[in-house]
């Protein structure tokens, strides 16, 4: 059974530094998907990763997965205070599976 | 209706009452999912469909029954709500089983 672990699950942070929210899985999947919720809102969609060594960036956000390490970076340059959300990561399991497989969540606080 | 769209906005339910949240999308997409969030507990997965006409149980089943009539339309029933059902209820569509999901705006349920 696919298990997805992200690291860490709580963050705060100062304005302008960087850092990194990592996803780890434990099977086999050439999927991924980043989403992020606004408190209080729904989750949207930020990044579907298709491939292994995969990258995909928007504004301040970089995402990237490594299916060998079964593993999956969100890499935040410079926060700003508008980045603070919950971000999930959530796995395909593979063939047949019925549907996505979604991590904990990490709770990033962003202070000014 | 663009996208999805789920009704209502937010309830307070009294126990042991029974009640239908609902969930329309127009994307015509394959599979539907609800879910329900809960502070430190993510995302839980409580019934999905595939396809219209068909149905499956998540992570949290119990107190739950869902139908799945046409490819729009995936309630869900509470047919006697207890507290601790109390919780944000998300709907998702996707254009397949395990592609990246479409969440709804939620539905905020307090049962007393």
């Amino acid at each position: 059974e696919l298990k997805v672990e992200q690291n860490p699950l709580f963050l705060s942070m100062q304005e302008g530094k960087n850092y990194t929210i990592y996803c780890n899985y434990s099977t086999t999947s050439d999927r991924l998907y980043w989403y992020r919720q606004d408190p209080g809102k729904s989750l949207e969609s930020l990044f579907v990763l298709l491939s292994n060594g995969a990258v995909k960036q928007e504004g301040r956000l970089m995402a990237s997965l490594d299916t060998k390490a079964r593993l999956s970076t969100l890499h935040i340059t410079a926060a700003v205070h508008d980045l603070s959300a919950t971000y999930f990561c959530a796995v395909y399991p593979g063939k047949g599976a019925q549907k996505l497989v979604f991590g904990q969540g990490t709770r990033l606080t962003i202070n000014p | 209706i663009a996208g999805i769209t789920q009704a209502p906005t937010s309830q307070i339910l009294a126990a042991g009452r029974r009640m239908t949240l609902r969930c329309t999308q127009d994307m015509r997409h394959n599979a539907m999912y609800w879910y329900r969030q809960d502070l430190g507990l993510g995302l839980r997965l409580i019934h999905y469909s595939n396809t219209a006409g068909t149905t499956g149980k998540g992570e949290v089943p119990d107190g739950y029954s869902v139908s799945r009539a046409n490819t729009d339309d995936f309630p869900l029933t509470l047919a006697s709500a207890v507290p601790s059902q109390t919780s944000v209820y998300f709907c998702a569509s996707s254009v397949s089983p395990g592609y990246g999901y479409t969440f709804g705006s939620g539905t905020r349920l307090t049962v007393v």
